[in-house]
């Protein structure tokens, strides 16, 4: 299984909005309804922010929000704040209880 | 609240085995609703799924990395447990402990750098 395609960076204002793509393939991204993404900040331990696609973990901001169309799910953080710079990685379910990571996409507050 | 903690050896010889164990306080390992996994990050690099084990045993490997793991479970301990053999400097690493929740990991160990050299 290869990791899941997000461009390497991406970047806003403050309040601007920013979204990341993920790419996979019928047998990951665009066979399930799981794909979540993660947010590292650095030298830290991943955070989930969107899980089953669209879903946010309680405490995370409706700033943040996930959709999938075909092999492509995307994250959207509207209203960029300065915390919100970090790393970001989608995850999807691959079958059979395997899973497969994207690249990661690093996120700059200008 | 959950808490899990990675521990083991920060250096291992190339050709050698690498051990690490996850120990899980302020829950239940033995909770029918998850599982328990591996998931590393070579220095500078994305993440990459290992394996994830049930407290009943049943296992499931990342297809590229299945040869040289095994991932085990001690219910009595509340620790699970990560071996991975024939280790290479492309296995150096920070190593984390994380909880399934369904198909995401919702809590995460704060992970352990491991590094494979002579």
């Amino acid at each position: 299984q290869s990791a899941l395609t997000q461009p390497p960076s991406a970047s806003g204002s403050p309040g601007q909005s920013v979204t990341i793509s993920c790419t996979g393939t019928s047998s990951d991204v665009g066979g399930y309804k799981y794909v979540s993404w993660y947010q590292q900040h650095p030298g830290k331990a991943p955070k989930v922010m969107i899980y089953e696609v669209s879903k946010r973990p309680s405490g995370v901001p409706d700033r943040f929000s996930g959709s999938k169309s075909g092999n492509t799910a995307s994250l959207t953080v509207s209203g960029l704040q300065a915390e919100d710079e970090a790393d970001y990685y989608c995850s999807s379910h691959a079958g059979s209880n395997n899973f497969v990571f994207g690249t990661g996409t690093k996120v700059t507050v200008l | 609240q959950l808490q899990l903690q990675e521990s083991g050896p920060g250096l291992v010889k190339p050709s050698e085995t690498l051990s690490l164990t996850c120990t899980v306080s302020g829950g239940s390992i033995s909770s029918t609703a998850y599982y328990w996994g591996w998931i590393r990050q070579p220095p500078e690099k994305g993440l990459e799924w290992i394996g994830s084990i049930y407290y009943s045993g049943s296992t499931y490997y990342n297809p590229s990395l299945k040869s040289r793991v095994t991932i085990s479970v001690d219910t009595s301990k509340s620790q699970f447990s990560l071996k991975l053999s024939s280790v290479t400097a492309a296995d150096t690493a920070v190593y984390y402990c994380a909880r399934q929740d369904g198909f995401d990991w919702s809590y995460w160990g704060q992970g352990t750098l491991v590094t494979v050299s002579s």
